[in-house]
């Protein structure tokens, strides 16, 4: 059983930082099977993906925000996390931490329940 | 970056009803597309990948079924039931920036 959970403050203000942290347990986190995914979802609006890690540590960032975004991960905790500096409201969404089935080409087959991150002052 | 298209924004219609949703690409992306089901305050559900290939977690028979290929691509929904009624999303893993449609809503009508 495949299960992701993110958590992290749920205000950040305006110019800060965001972070967040997922714990995955039953995933085959640390191996070469999967990419682990960060993606969000502005209230009322689509879904947009941040990036993707590797359990190697390489990562792929949408160009949209890659100049705010760093992913890393600590896979003696089973876990992997994401940073976006410079917030401002246009990043106030749901974050969900996703499997990224990668070369296997399945999707994002398993999600976290989410969190809302508001950006304010 | 691709553009995934999705049609319509809006479905109405009744339990028992067949519905078909589609998804049209940018370019040509082989089947390279994913099909997920989201609930209000939810995460999204992986349904189908590949284009046409059922998520195992879904039981069977599936009321679920996804084809196409190239630039366009079709979610089909069987005997719609009262659970049915979400929001549906096409993604396209073919190539990075991964890029979702803009979702369709399908409600009771």
């Amino acid at each position: 059983q495949v299960q992701l959970q993110e958590s992290g403050p749920g205000l950040v203000k305006p110019s800060e930082t965001l972070s967040l942290t997922c714990n995955v347990s039953g995933g085959a986190f640390g191996t070469n099977k999967y990419y682990w995914a960060w993606i969000r979802q502005p209230p009322g609006k689509g879904l947009e993906w941040i990036g993707s890690i590797y359990y190697s540590g390489n990562t792929f960032y949408n160009p949209s925000l890659k100049s705010r975004v760093t992913m890393s991960q600590d896979t003696s905790k089973n876990q992997f996390s994401l940073k976006l500096t410079s917030v401002t409201a246009a990043d106030t969404a749901l974050y969900f931490c996703a499997r990224d089935s990668g070369s296997y080409y399945m999707g994002f087959d398993y999600w976290g329940q989410g969190t809302l991150v508001s950006v304010s002052s | 970056d691709i553009q995934m298209t999705q049609s319509p924004s809006t479905l109405s219609a009744s339990e028992g009803d067949r519905v078909t949703i589609t998804c049209r690409t940018s370019e040509n992306i082989d089947t390279f597309v994913n099909w997920y089901q989201q609930k209000p305050g939810r995460a999204p559900h992986l349904l189908i990948y590949g284009a046409s290939r059922l998520h195992s977690a879904l039981p069977l028979p599936s009321r679920f079924s996804g084809s196409g290929s190239g630039t366009e691509f079709t979610l089909t929904i069987d005997s719609l039931q009262p659970e049915d009624f979400a929001t549906y999303y096409c993604q396209q893993n073919y190539r990075t920036p991964y890029t979702f449609g803009q979702g369709t809503r399908l409600e009771i009508k």
